[in-house]
């Protein structure tokens, strides 16, 4: 089983669609992070949860709404979506600190 | 603001051939810098971390150096293989910001039988 897990794969929306993204790790981490990956653009830091706290907000939109009920598990609910909000958007987990990020395989999103 | 730039954007060599990618950022306050591997409509996959204390790292056939004060990385990879065919992405962790990784926008290899 990978370290990472993330599902859908792939996600299809409408703009009104409420849907929700989900990251689990099996790595004993004690922080998880979401990333956005948009076409030709770098990637880019969403939020930042460490024990279950979130830590940082990267001034992202409130239609995107993270949750994280434990350590393992992290939640991206989507509401009222933009078709410029198509993107990669990866789950990454790190034991915290400064170490190395695991990464998940992503969740490819398209809003029509 | 914190910029990193990877230089080429892409690269295509024959295989066995030694290759270096760049890696440079403005801001030289960072904790470490990471090197990772994406394969196409696939996640990341660390290779390297160089704390900003060190100068290098090594893993196998691969070769990372650090030069905080001029703000340049280098990833070396020897005698490549068609397997190396992949996006290498570059990214500094801001000293004081935990998890944030700065990215550049990678360079695309890829290595021809």
């Amino acid at each position: 089983e990978t370290g990472v897990t993330q599902t859908p794969r792939h996600l299809v929306m409408g703009m009104t669609n409420k849907k929700s993204l989900k990251c689990e790790q099996h790595l004993g981490h004690n922080a998880m992070y979401w990333y956005k990956q948009s076409a030709k653009k770098p990637l880019e830091l969403m939020f930042v949860y460490n024990f279950k706290e979130q830590t940082e907000n990267n001034s992202v939109p409130s239609r995107f709404s993270p949750e994280c009920p434990n350590s393992s598990h992290l939640f991206l609910h989507l509401h009222t979506l933009q078709p410029e909000d198509s993107a990669l958007y990866l789950c990454a987990s790190s034991p915290g600190g400064y170490e190395k990020l695991f990464f998940g395989s992503g969740t490819q999103l398209s809003v029509l | 603001k914190q910029e990193v730039t990877q230089i080429p954007a892409a690269l295509s060599v024959p295989e066995g051939e030694n290759l270096v990618l760049n890696c440079s950022f403005t801001d030289s306050a960072i904790y470490n810098l990471q090197w990772f591997r994406q394969d196409p409509g696939k996640g990341l996959t660390s290779l390297l971390l160089i704390q900003s204390s060190q100068r290098e790292q090594t893993s196998g056939r691969l070769n990372a150096s650090l030069d905080k004060s001029s703000g340049r990385s280098t990833l070396y990879i020897a005698a490549s293989q068609p397997g190396d065919s992949a996006t290498y992405l570059c990214a500094v962790n801001l000293s004081g910001s935990q998890g944030n990784l700065i990215f550049g926008k990678g360079t695309k290899l890829s290595v021809k039988p």
